[in-house]
């Protein structure tokens, strides 16, 4: 069976601070994918990043970065120097090279305040 | 340049008024989805098309039908909307099956059941 757990329900943080989301994942898979996606208050799911279960150097794009850890089984998304706009649910979600689905988390909510 | 598009982004109707949900796509994607998310919840997975071939869910209600026509374009009916289907429906396209592509997603309608 395939799990994505985000223990984080809620999270507020001042701008400007460096904020970092937890996902954890469990899989029986060796070949997996792991994805990030934001969704705003406007509703879309804005794709993030994707990451194969094989690829475990971390990522940085502008102020996000990921931090890939199959030996504790968790992919967690930080964003430095937060700003407002950040504001939104960030869903993290795992698929199984063996599976079509991809399964979310039940998201975190980010609020940042100015 | 949107590329996965949902119309209407709002949509009202009545107890057990059929109602159609349209999602077009601009990136020529073998892959189609439908998803329902209700407030506070991760997106859940009703169906989906790989070109043609249609996979329903197995706990997804009789209630959801859907159609693709060609390519582009997949609706989801909802033949008799209960008030518990009021939720966002979110399409997402993928070049290929999730387990090697990614899932990008459209701006969701909501659809409001009175």
């Amino acid at each position: 069976a395939q799990k994505v757990t985000q223990a984080q329900t809620e999270i507020s943080v001042v701008e400007k601070e460096d904020v970092t989301l937890d996902c954890v994942y469990e899989t029986r898979d060796t070949t997996y994918y792991l994805f990030w996606y934001k969704q705003p208050p406007s509703g879309e799911l804005v794709f993030l990043i994707r990451r194969n279960s094989f690829d475990e150097q971390n990522e940085i794009s502008g102020r996000y970065s990921w931090n890939f850890q199959k030996s504790t089984s968790s992919f967690n998304f930080t964003i430095t120097a937060s700003q407002v706009v950040d504001s939104a649910v960030y869903f993290c979600a795992l698929s199984e090279a063996s599976d079509d689905k991809i399964i979310f988390g039940k998201g975190t909510r980010l609020h940042i305040l100015p | 340049d949107a590329m996965v598009i949902q119309n209407p982004r709002y949509q009202v109707t009545q107890f057990g008024k059929p109602v159609t949900l349209s999602c077009s796509q601009t990136l020529n994607h073998n892959v189609m989805y439908w998803y329902q998310q209700k407030s506070s919840q991760a997106p859940k997975l009703l169906f989906h098309y790989y070109d043609k071939d249609f996979n329903n869910e197995a706990d997804t209600p009789d209630n959801f039908q859907s159609r693709r026509p060609n390519t582009s374009f997949c609706f989801l009916d909802i033949r008799s909307p209960g008030l518990g289907d009021a939720a966002m429906y979110l399409c997402a396209t993928s070049r290929d099956l999730t387990s090697t592509d990614t899932q990008y997603f459209g701006p969701g309608t909501r659809l409001t059941v009175l």
